[in-house]
C-alpha cells in the first residue's frame, strides 16, 4: 500500500532564516505531487504541484518554492522566511493523471518568529 | 468562476443522531466530487468519492454522500453519529483532467453528549 511521510511535524523558525520542508511517497511510482497551506480557521491553499520529476507548477506567487530532485520526493523551500508563512503545510500525492484524489500526509506546523 | 460551497461554518449535533453536511459547487461541467475529514493537527482523509455512476456514494466509517446534479450539490450524511466523529470537513472537487483540487472552507462538526 502506498503511504506518504512528511517531516518535520512541528517547527519553530525565526523571520529571515532558510525552509526546507520534506515529503517523500513510497508504494507507488509517478506520482503527483502537490503542497498545500493551511491558515487558521481557514480552507486549503494549493502552492504547487508536480506530475514528474523537475516539473513544478506554481499555483500563488509567494515567498517560497518546490523541487522535485527524485520521482516521490518533494520539498518546499523558502531563502528567507516571513511572518506570513507561518501555517500548517500539507504534501499530499495522487495517481499519474488528472482528475486523481489526492491523498495527504500528517502535515507540518510552522510558526515564524 | 469555478467555486465550492459549504454553508455551514459550524455544526452542532447529539451522539447518536443524524448529520447532514451541505456542499455546492458551481463548475461549467459536473467535476468530479470528495470529501475528506481533518482531526485537530491532523493531515486530512478520505472519506468518499464521486467520478460518475450511482449517486449515493458509500464511504468508510459509516458516511455516505449523495450527488445531485440539478442542485449541484453533494452532501455528506451519517445515519447515526459518534463522538469520535469530531473534526472538520471539507468538500473538495477537480475537473476529470485538472490537478488542483477546489476546497470548501470546510465545516466544523462538534458531538455533544
Amino acid at each position: 500500500s502506498q503511504t506518504i511521510h512528511q517531516w518535520p511535524a512541528t517547527l519553530v523558525q525565526p523571520v529571515g532564516s532558510p525552509l526546507s520542508l520534506e515529503c517523500t511517497v513510497e508504494g507507488t511510482s509517478n506520482p503527483n505531487l502537490y503542497w498545500y497551506r493551511q491558515a487558521a480557521g481557514r480552507g486549503l491553499q494549493l502552492l504547487f504541484y508536480s506530475v514528474g520529476i523537475g516539473q513544478i507548477s506554481s499555483e500563488v506567487p509567494q515567498n517560497l518554492s518546490a523541487s522535485r530532485p527524485q520521482d516521490r520526493q518533494f520539498i518546499l523551500s523558502s531563502k528567507k522566511l516571513l511572518l506570513s508563512d507561518s501555517g500548517f503545510y500539507l504534501c499530499a500525492w495522487s495517481p499519474t493523471g488528472g482528475g486523481q484524489p489526492q491523498h495527504f500526509g500528517d502535515g507540518t506546523r510552522l510558526s515564524i518568529l | 468562476a469555478q467555486s465550492v460551497t459549504q454553508p455551514d461554518i459550524h455544526i452542532t449535533v447529539s451522539e447518536g443522531a443524524s448529520l447532514e453536511l451541505r456542499c455546492n459547487y458551481s463548475y461549467g461541467a459536473t467535476p468530479y466530487l470528495f470529501w475528506y475529514v481533518q482531526s485537530p493537527g491532523q493531515g486530512l482523509q478520505l472519506l468518499l468519492k464521486y467520478f460518475s455512476g450511482d449517486t449515493l456514494v458509500q464511504g468508510i466509517k459509516g458516511f455516505e454522500a449523495e450527488f445531485k446534479r440539478s442542485q449541484s450539490s453533494f452532501n455528506l450524511r451519517k445515519p447515526s453519529v459518534h463522538w469520535s466523529d469530531a473534526a472538520e470537513y471539507f468538500c473538495a472537487v477537480i475537473t476529470y483532467s485538472g490537478y488542483a483540487l477546489n476546497f470548501g472552507k470546510g465545516t466544523s462538526l462538534l458531538v455533544t453528549p
